[in-house]
């Protein structure tokens, strides 16, 4: 597509709930990132998908949250058994990043999530 | 560890004022430098992307430089305007990968 498309741009549920929040790259981007951005923080590194390599996982904050990337292109992050620490604005940015490239990333619009 | 630092955290200024944002960060083993404008409730669009080779970017009114022995960069805004009211962020790559450290952003308010 010509941007990264991100679904839904708004969820509200209940504590204790799972969530899917999905990303759509720019086409021919190889590389995939989830931040989380909290009120009034800065943007935390959630995970980072680059081609067929093992995601890395490193900025995930518990075994709650997981993600996928299906055929090198959607990716869905899941959190289950929501808590309202949770609530926060999720950023998706893909990029070209190939290796010992210089590419920069383009970002999606963001779902925000509300945990009631 | 790569950290980032942005200063000043929050800037009101009125409008035709040329501005200096800074972003400063620890580790220079950088592959480039990305400063992103956020508006209220929205994503992040890329503004400027510098190269760790380069020492300079430019669109519009905006021009981006990079030192990167020094660990600095800083975003000018010339000719400022009501619409560039907005946090800007700075980027930079954690040294030998893809992650971009963000910085915490400058608040910007042009006054009309």
């Amino acid at each position: 597509g010509a941007g990264v498309s991100q679904s839904p741009s708004n969820k509200v549920t209940e504590k204790g709930k799972d969530v899917e929040l999905r990303c759509d790259p720019i086409s021919g981007h190889t590389a995939l990132y989830w931040y989380r951005q909290s009120l009034g923080q800065g943007l935390e590194f959630l995970i980072y998908f680059q081609g067929n390599s093992a995601p890395d996982k490193s900025g995930l904050p518990s075994d709650r949250f997981s993600a996928e990337r299906t055929g090198g292109s959607v990716s869905t992050l899941t959190i289950q058994r929501t808590q309202q620490e949770d609530s926060a604005v999720y950023l998706c940015a893909s990029s070209l990043g190939l290796k010992g490239g210089n590419y920069g990333y383009t970002f999606g619009s963001g779902t925000r999530l509300t945990v009631v | 560890k790569q950290e980032v630092t942005q200063i000043p955290a929050a800037l009101s200024v009125p409008e035709g004022e040329n501005l200096v944002l800074n972003c400063s960060f620890t580790d220079s083993a950088i592959y480039n430098l990305q400063w992103f404008r956020q508006d209220p409730g929205k994503g992040l669009t890329s503004l400027l992307l510098i190269q760790s080779s380069q020492r300079e970017q430019t669109s519009g009114r905006l021009n981006a430089s990079l030192d990167k022995s020094s660990g600095r960069s800083t975003l000018y805004i010339a000719a400022s305007q009501p619409g560039d009211s907005a946090t800007y962020l700075c980027a930079v790559p954690t040294s030998g990968t893809y992650k971009y450290i963000f910085g915490t952003g400058t608040r910007l308010k042009v006054l009309a």
